[in-house]
């Protein structure tokens, strides 16, 4: 079966440093889209990706879409306390009957003021 | 208030007890999901329904089902609850744009406790 591994699974630092995640895939998707969960809240779609090698930003927020379809990652730059949350990748491939979101295990991220 | 409600919160049960989750969304959405959430595993998808008389699996469909009763509503049973069911459970809605772009709006969860 497909695997999604996405890393790390835990990050504590300090306010105003970076962030890197990443998930991989050892299947192909046409969508990488990405989900933060705040405490006690449920997901909410922070960046989608729909085309290999696409590279996106919003705010401090980077993702790209691996040019392998198989993996994307997340940078988030300059973080701050309100980044603190559970972040999800969340590939798919749109079309056809399915088409259902995969979501990682997710990389919960705590920030020190 | 919140565009997808979702009702109880937090639910202490014990084994073999019937449970019902229920969602209500007031975002017109045609698309409604059932996700499990358990610490390390991320979301995994329980049910789905596309329209009222639309229902599929998910991922983990056992142990579980569901009614769609109204398109503004997607309930979840437990018919006999157990234990490995102690989870967090989230609905989510979709419309067809949404389908397109993978936009999901999830409820606030329900905490539930088999014990």
């Amino acid at each position: 079966g497909q695997q999604l591994n996405q890393s790390p699974q835990s990050m504590f630092i300090q306010e105003g440093e970076d962030v890197s995640m990443n998930c991989t895939s050892s299947s192909i998707f046409n969508t990488w889209l990405w989900y933060k969960q705040d405490p006690g809240e449920g997901p909410v779609l922070l960046i989608a990706l729909y085309k290999a090698g696409e590279l996106t930003s919003n705010g401090r927020l980077t993702a790209q879409f691996g040019i392998t379809r198989k993996d994307s990652f997340l940078n988030i730059s300059a973080s701050i306390p309100s980044d603190v949350g559970i972040y999800f990748c969340a590939p798919r491939n749109y079309g056809g009957s399915q088409g259902n979101l995969i979501f990682g295990k997710g990389t919960k991220l705590s920030v020190k003021p | 208030d919140a565009d997808v409600t979702q009702t109880p919160r937090n639910r202490i049960t014990k084994t073999g007890k019937r449970i019902m989750l229920e969602c209500s969304q007031t975002k017109g959405h045609d698309r409604m999901y059932w996700y499990r959430q358990d610490p390390g595993l991320g979301l995994r998808l329980i049910y789905y329904s596309f329209d009222v008389k639309d229902i599929n699996k998910g991922e983990i469909s056992d142990g579980y089902s569901v009614s769609r009763q109204a398109q503004a509503k997607f309930s979840l049973s437990l018919e006999s609850a157990i234990p490995n069911q102690t989870a967090l459970y989230f609905c989510a809605t979709s419309d067809l744009a949404g389908a397109r772009t993978g936009e999901l709006f999830f409820g606030e969860g329900s905490r539930l406790t088999v014990l």
